[in-house]
């Protein structure tokens, strides 16, 4: 069953501008990730954020976590055509990262 | 190259007949998964293995096994493929300790078609 679910489904952005996925669960967690994948391609890790944590930067990548409304956002700033891919939230729910939950994604797409 | 590599990374065939896609790691890392992806439905896990010897069902294992012989293969087999079972499947593998715990690693996608 899925544990993260991203919003929106589809973000269509100019170059430039700033892309906001928002990711919510519904279970307590130890962190969560976010990843990134081109089309048709592998997963690409991106971010992990504990739940003791509530804001992480990497990059042009900020991510924040609010465990009492249990949601999590990604914030591309200064966005790139090269930033288009989709983006998935994943979550270490029921007790343990050997069972990383995903949600259905993100498909965003940055017009240049 | 620190990667995980699978294989086939395409493959069409008929149901019934049985198939095996291997996956190897070279960066020494306890877990290993598999997961397929479906359109709307996202990623689900398949089976999952904590270490050589130690394997377990994830969300979807029905008409799927895996083994862990050696670290680092985590082979899925399929004994009796069905139309169902097409679908791009990933392995990926993670450190049970250290920086990156908990992060995985995916190989490229064995995109799979059962006639």
């Amino acid at each position: 069953s899925q544990q993260g679910e991203e919003d929106p489904q589809a973000l269509s952005i100019q170059e430039g501008e700033n892309a906001t996925m928002n990711c919510s669960y519904k279970t307590s967690i130890n962190n969560l990730q976010w990843y990134r994948q081109n089309s048709g391609r592998g997963l690409v890790h991106l971010i992990l954020i504990r739940s003791n944590e509530r804001e992480k930067h990497s990059g042009r990548l900020r991510v924040t976590l609010d465990t009492s409304k249990k949601s999590s956002s990604l914030l591309i700033t200064a966005s790139r055509a090269a930033d288009t891919a989709s983006y998935f939230c994943a979550t270490d729910a029921w007790g343990g990262s050997e069972k990383l939950v995903f949600g259905k994604g993100t498909k965003l797409t940055v017009n240049p | 190259e620190a990667q995980v590599t699978q294989n086939p990374r395409y493959l069409i065939t008929v149901t019934g007949k049985k198939l095996t896609v291997t996956c190897s790691q070279n960066m020494n890392h306890e877990y290993m998964s598999w997961y397929r992806q479906d359109p709307g439905l996202g990623l689900r896990q398949i089976y999952y293995s904590m270490n050589v010897e130690v394997t377990d069902k994830g969300d979807v294992p029905e008409g799927y096994k895996v083994s862990r012989k050696e670290k680092r293969n985590f082979p899925l087999i399929l004994e009796s493929p069905s139309p169902n079972q097409t679908s791009l499947y990933f392995c990926a593998s993670s450190p049970s300790s250290g920086e990156n715990t908990g992060e995985l690693f995916f190989g490229e996608g064995s995109r799979l078609t059962v006639l």
